[in-house]
């Protein structure tokens, strides 16, 4: 079974610093990475996703990541923070199993604090 | 409008009783799904459905019991509420090989 960790629990910054939030994953096959994000008080939205192609991606709100293959990494980037990114980030995968019914397996959670 | 409803938002309820959540989605998407999100877990999958009267455990199915009768909705039920499932529940959706999550019900069991 595929398993994610995320290895930061709690991150603080001040406002216009730059972020790096890291997540690996363990899965010996092809996997889809996705990163979400949890306002206080409200459901996950998605940041952006992986599937194929061009490992840096780009997502909402000015955050990207860089799939590494040869590191089993997803890290979530951001070069300068806002305020309102105050929230809880989810780095998550599903196998590429070709449509399957597969759920998301979640790490367990970056809890960033901007300070203004 | 389109998307994906949770209902209650909110309940407690006393420990031994039955309690159902409901999830509505008006995308017409296939699969349907179940977690809970705890301090220090994450969300962790409790069951999943690929489609209408199809559905599967996941990864802490023990005290739910789902249906899935029409494709729209996809309701999970705690058949004897225990304390441990005090928990905040999220229903998601999945299409084009993105999971949507609904608003979460966020449920106490004294």
């Amino acid at each position: 079974a595929q398993s994610v960790s995320q290895h930061n629990h709690h991150v603080i910054l001040s406002e216009a610093a730059s972020l790096e939030l890291g997540c690996n994953y363990s899965y010996g096959g092809t996997v889809n990475l996705f990163w979400y994000v949890q306002y206080p008080g409200q459901h996950l939205q998605l940041l952006l996703k992986y599937f194929s192609g061009d490992p840096l991606v780009k997502g909402i709100k000015g955050f990207e990541a860089e799939f590494i293959k040869s590191k089993f990494s997803f890290n979530l980037r951001k070069p300068s923070v806002q305020w309102s990114d105050t929230a809880e980030y989810f780095c998550a995968v599903n196998p590429d199993s070709g449509g399957g019914a597969d759920g998301l397996t979640f790490g367990k959670g970056t809890h960033l604090i901007i300070q203004p | 409008d389109a998307g994906i409803t949770q209902s209650p938002r909110y309940k407690i309820t006393e420990t031994g009783r039955q309690v159902t959540l409901m999830c509505h989605q008006t995308w017409s998407h296939s699969y349907m799904f179940w977690y809970r999100q705890d301090l220090g877990h994450g969300l962790r999958l409790i069951y999943y459905s690929a489609a209408a009267d199809i559905t599967d455990k996941g990864e802490v199915p023990d005290g739910y019991v789902v249906s899935r009768s029409k494709t729209e909705n996809f309701p999970l039920t705690l058949e004897s509420a225990t304390r441990s499932q005090t928990s905040v529940y999220f229903c998601a959706s999945r299409g084009e090989e993105t999971q949507y999550f609904g608003p979460g019900t966020r449920l106490l069991v004294l």
